[in-house]
């Protein structure tokens, strides 16, 4: 049974628009989440994260959210731009160390001009 | 700097052969991970090495994989033998420290194809 889940593979949106991205994972217990960016050919880039503590960390134009009654993340782009579109995949430490990251199966985001 | 090189870029062997991949991580990172990606979905954690040591082997999928990390720098993972399964993009990473939560800097991957 898959720990973190990405529910969309993929998202369309016009340049200048908001884009939404959603995770949703299983255990409580969870305490910290990533989003990584992955373009082709490329490996994953870390992007932003958040701590169990917040309900919201922002850098730039990346806002990332944290609702822990539904177990869900959602990451937020304002305004997209067309070097936004890759695949970007939510992932959580799930090991005691904190190391071992589980990832969801990445949507991934075209962003049109 | 450089960032996590790996090598080859892309692989494409028989079923029954053997493929060894590399991986460098950045200088100075005493950890270095392997996951891999398997038809487009999520990305997996095969291992954790801390120097030449390994710390958690959980999601090594059998025991065709051995991963080495002889002299606590670059890393090998050998696929011994190889089976259609076994195709996918495997990544490395790696980071400074030990730590919970410390950022992970992946390389590129290596795509593998088994025919």
């Amino acid at each position: 049974d898959q720990q973190v889940k990405q529910n969309s593979p993929s998202l369309s949106v016009q340049e200048g628009r908001i884009s939404i991205l959603n995770c949703d994972y299983t255990n409580s217990m969870f305490d910290y989440f990533l989003w990584y960016k992955k373009y082709p050919a490329e490996g994953p880039t870390f992007l932003i994260s958040i701590s169990s503590i917040k309900d919201k960390n922002e850098d730039g134009r990346f806002t990332v959210f944290l609702n822990k009654s539904a177990k869900h993340l959602s990451l937020h782009i304002v305004p997209s731009q067309p070097g936004d579109s890759a695949v970007y995949f939510c992932a959580v430490p799930t090991n005691n160390a904190g190391n071992m990251l589980t990832f969801g199966g990445g949507t991934r985001l075209m962003v049109k001009p | 700097e450089a960032g996590v090189t790996q090598f080859p870029s892309h692989s494409v062997i028989e079923k029954g052969q053997t493929v060894t991949l590399r991986c460098d991580p950045i200088s100075g990172h005493d950890n270095l991970y392997w996951y891999r990606r398997v038809m487009g979905k999520e990305i997996k954690f095969l291992l954790h090495f801390v120097k030449e040591s390994k710390q958690d082997e959980s999601g090594m999928p059998n025991n065709r994989f051995l991963a080495e990390r002889t002299g606590g720098t670059y890393s090998t993972l050998k696929v011994q033998p190889a089976e259609l399964e076994d195709s996918g993009v495997y990544f490395c990473a790696s980071s400074q420290w030990t730590s919970a939560y410390n950022e992970q800097f992946f390389g590129p991957g290596t795509r593998l194809t088994v025919l």
